[in-house]
């Protein structure tokens, strides 16, 4: 099983100021790209599913964008708030892999008020 | 009431115990997975199950079994536990092309 890296593994941030972390995927067989969102004793929320080079999705402050050639995937929150500490998790789905997600181990992000 | 709900919520129990983790699901979804996360690692695949006659191993299933009871239920047993399954496990479902929906999680301690 080929790995999915997310940079940083922590990060602080003022609140207001605006931040972005990498999830880096193996390019090769790329089908699929999943964001999640998990808050501290909650479990993971769905934030996009994302299919298409060159695609970006947006929910809110947060937007993803996708270079599936490169294998890359860059989250955005824009006016970061205390409420958008957590733990965002990406998770590359191949072609060929029966369908199973292989998971990053994530960025925590803390927000300073 | 949750869309994914798993029992217990947490668990301690001893080496050499069998357990069961139950998962049901009222999202009508016919893909439903088990998880286990360990600190400083990603979610890694214990089984998955497309629907009920089909059950398929993934990354780490040894020393686990499940059961795809109907279509909204999905059990997972330690059949017996050792202290390092000791770990946070979550199950989800999902239909294809779509995120992930997970329970609210299980913490189980084996001592």
């Amino acid at each position: 099983i080929l790995n999915v890296e997310q940079s940083p593994q922590s990060l602080h941030v003022q609140e207001g100021d605006s931040t972005n972390f990498t999830c880096s995927f193996p390019s090769s067989n790329f089908y699929a790209l999943h964001w999640y969102r998990w808050e501290t004793a909650k479990s993971p929320e769905a934030l996009f599913v994302m299919t298409l080079n060159g695609d970006e999705k947006k929910k809110g402050r947060i937007s993803a964008t996708l270079n599936t050639k490169e294998g890359y995937s860059y989250l955005y929150i824009k006016g970061s708030q205390p409420e958008d500490s957590a733990t965002y998790l990406c998770a590359s789905f191949p072609q060929g892999s029966n369908y199973q997600l292989i998971w990053g181990a994530g960025t925590k992000l803390i927000i300073k008020p | 009431d949750a869309d994914v709900t798993q029992t217990p919520r947490n668990r301690i129990t001893k080496t050499g115990k069998r357990i069961m983790l139950e998962c049901s699901q009222t999202k009508g979804h016919d893909r439903m997975y088990w998880y286990r996360q360990d600190p400083g690692l990603g979610l890694r695949l214990i089984y998955y199950s497309f629907d009920v006659k089909d059950i398929n191993k993934g990354e780490i299933s040894d020393g686990y079994s499940v059961s795809r009871q109907a279509q909204a239920k999905f059990s997972l047993s330690l059949e017996s536990a050792i202290p390092n399954q000791t770990a946070l496990y979550f199950c989800a479902t999902s239909v294809y092309g779509s995120g992930y929906t997970f329970g609210s999680g299980t913490r189980l301690t084996v001592v």
